[in-house]
């Protein structure tokens, strides 16, 4: 059984491009987290989704960040015009259901140069 | 609003000694789950331990456990044997029941030491 699945590892933009993270949750999990890690600091949630739905984004900067998770394929954590102080390890996490323990993606590494 | 503190920033432990970290957390919840999370190098998220917080009974796993004080707010984990492969960041987490989201700790850096 496959883990947590992030692409890209890491990403380099420019300020200004845009950025799209993807995750695909570990095999019959149905909820999804993002997680964002700033140099020296522990995770804070973003978002929590279930398919086709947003839960909690109670985490997400109001502006120029948004999520997804269609009914088929991953979840996307999309970032527009990016800027220095969005640079950051992005994490998913995903359970099966909601008592369940959230298992972690290995990350990915934003970089905004 | 939950919330979770690591006092410690740093720490390091002999090879084979035995090491605890603190963390500390305040919910208003009396259903709620702790955790405890590695993160080496690699920054891959490793569940270490998790403890219900209506068994008073310490979770153990292997040369880990915890010191669970509900009515302290307290939830420390000791390593025992402590190994060079156990040194990383690790993180200290809390969620209420049901699917919320977890909340960290700042966590503590732990350097094993040969």
């Amino acid at each position: 059984n496959a883990g947590v699945m992030q692409n890209p590892r890491h990403l380099v933009r420019r300020r200004g491009q845009e950025a799209r993270l993807r995750c695909s949750p570990m095999k019959g999990h149905s909820h999804v987290y993002w997680y964002r890690q700033l140099p020296e600091e522990g995770l804070k949630f973003m978002v929590y989704l279930q398919k086709e739905n947003i839960i909690d984004e109670s985490g997400m900067p109001k502006e120029r960040f948004s999520a997804e998770f269609p009914k088929e394929g991953p979840s996307i954590l999309r970032i527009q015009q990016v800027v220095r102080g969005d640079s950051a390890a992005y994490f998913c996490a995903s359970s099966r259901d909601r008592t369940y323990e959230q298992y972690f993606g290995p990350g990915t590494r934003l970089t905004v140069t | 609003a939950q919330t979770v503190t690591q006092s410690q920033p740093e720490m390091s432990v002999q090879e084979a000694e035995t090491v605890t970290l603190s963390c500390t957390y305040d919910t208003s919840e009396s259903n709620y789950y702790l955790f405890w999370y590695k993160q080496p190098p690699s920054r891959q998220m490793i569940l270490v331990i998790r403890q219900e917080a209506y068994k008073q009974q310490n979770a153990t796993e292997n040369r880990f456990s915890v010191n669970f004080q509900k009515a302290a707010k307290s939830f420390s984990l000791k390593i025992s044997d402590s190994q060079l492969g156990d040194t990383a960041m690790y993180f200290c987490a809390s969620r209420n029941s049901g699917n919320t989201p977890l909340v960290f700790g700042k966590g503590t850096r732990l350097s094993v030491i040969a």
